[in-house]
């Protein structure tokens, strides 16, 4: 079984200053990551995915994230963040055994970024 | 490109009325999902298909719920009868299996149930 953990539900952060979005994973076998963002009343938007190879994976709007493979982790960061970064973050899992692809998601954390 | 597109985007109903969400996943991919989300569940996987053919509809709550995908530009989520705590945005998403596989979700059904 596989499982995410975002242990926060919501960061704030002021306009400018770094963002981490945490989360840590569990699976039985090697890890497919995924960050995704929603906005109000919108559908998930895919930001970024670690598959192999080196560990800081950049991503759209200026996100990246980091595979920690002894710490399962994989938290997303920007280093400065924007108001219109406000929004639910939600990272997930696949098994890299699962060919049928389907991704477990964390519960979400909410982004709110102060001008 | 058109992403994927599902109908109605929101449904307001009463207890006991059917419900049909509808989807078109993204031409060419050949895997489809449908996610329920709520504020106290999250998002849950129902049920997920490959080649139009179901794979596992574990997820799917109850017997109210069903699933079809006749072909591979379409899918729909039946639930009958509808219950207030089936309130809850839906969502469908496609990928393309064997790939590295990001999903591509639609805008989502925000379904109310009174």
């Amino acid at each position: 079984a596989q499982s995410v953990a975002q242990p926060e539900d919501q960061v704030n952060v002021a306009e400018g200053n770094p963002l981490t979005v945490k989360c840590t994973y569990s699976v039985s076998g090697n890890p497919y990551l995924f960050w995704y963002v929603q906005y109000p009343n919108r559908g998930l938007q895919f930001l970024l995915k670690y598959i192999t190879g080196d560990n800081l994976v950049k991503g759209s709007y200026g996100f990246e994230a980091e595979f920690n493979k002894s710490q399962t982790s994989f938290h997303l960061k920007k280093p400065s963040a924007l108001v219109s970064d406000s929004a639910l973050y939600f990272c997930a899992v696949r098994d890299m055994d699962d060919s049928w692809g389907k991704l477990q998601f964390g519960a979400g954390t909410q982004v709110v970024v102060t001008p | 490109d058109a992403g994927v597109i599902q109908s109605p985007r929101h449904e307001v109903t009463e207890m006991g009325q059917e419900v049909t969400l509808r989807c078109k996943p993204i031409s060419g991919h050949n895997s489809l999902f449908w996610y329920r989300q709520t504020m106290m569940r999250g998002l849950e996987l129902l049920i997920y298909f490959n080649n139009n053919v179901p794979i596992d509809d574990s997820g799917m709550p109850e017997d109210r719920f069903s699933a079809k995908m006749p072909n591979a530009s379409f899918s729909t989520l039946k639930i009958q009868p509808s219950e207030p705590r089936d309130s809850a945005v839906y969502f469908c998403a496609s990928s393309l299996r064997g790939g590295t596989g990001e999903l591509f979700f639609g805008e989502g059904s925000r379904l109310t149930v009174l």
